[in-house]
């Protein structure tokens, strides 16, 4: 069964920590993707890596950045966190398989509260 | 750019109701259309899609046909159940495997 995993469900951090969200896959999917969900905003994208070591900014990267070491492994890092950050992170996957071409396979989620 | 504008919710209705949410597109060429759900604590699931114009997607009762003439791709089903209380988010393929989401309708269903 497809599984995308996230490392923490809810955390609460300070203004100014550096923060780790990590995701993990077991569906050897080549694409990753870092979503931030806000109320009335929907879904947007933070970055997202096609391979190992390959990343491309989204559309809201600003105060972000990623890592992507091993090809099930796709980590989201605030560098230093601020208020604005808070939200919930949703982190995807997708096969480059034409038969799943472009269903994207989500994790639960992480719900982040800067203090 | 690309980009996706659902009906604004919360959406309320009562068990066996039909269910209509609205969606529209702006988008250049061709798009796949979208649309996921997401029960409460968990994260988004494909509920269905069309890759091509006047294509119907299905699946758990709900359908939706994607429509280029009006650039919509509207969900409906027949009679909803408690069970579809959730967030419904149409999105669209903007190539390269990356979506544009459209923010979210909350639907509840009142038994």
């Amino acid at each position: 069964d497809v599984k995308v995993t996230q490392s923490s469900r809810y955390l609460v951090k300070r203004t100014g920590e550096k923060v780790f969200l990590e995701c993990v896959q077991d569906m050897d999917h080549e694409n990753m993707f870092w979503y931030r969900q806000d109320p009335g905003l929907g879904l947007r994208l933070i970055y997202f890596s096609y391979d190992v070591k390959m990343k491309e900014k989204g559309d809201i990267p600003e105060g972000y950045s990623v890592s992507r070491e091993k090809k099930e492994r796709f980590s989201l890092i605030l560098e230093s966190a601020s208020t604005n950050q808070t939200s919930m992170y949703l982190c995807a996957s997708v096969s480059t398989e034409t038969s799943l071409w472009n269903e994207q396979f989500f994790g639960p989620g992480t719900r982040l509260t800067v203090l | 750019g690309n980009s996706v504008t659902q009906m604004e919710g919360p959406v309320t209705l009562s068990e066996e109701a039909f269910l209509t949410i609205n969606c529209t597109y702006t988008a250049t060429g061709y798009p796949s259309l979208f649309w996921y759900v997401q029960y409460p604590g968990e994260g988004l699931q494909l509920l269905l899609k069309a890759t091509k114009a006047d294509d119907k997607g299905s699946n758990k009762g709900f359908e939706a046909t994607y429509r280029k003439e009006t650039t919509s791709f509207h969900l409906e089903k027949g009679s909803v159940q408690v069970s579809d209380s959730a967030v419904y988010f149409c999105a669209l393929n903007q190539g390269a495997q990356k979506l544009v989401f459209g923010q979210g309708t909350r639907l509840t269903i009142n038994p």
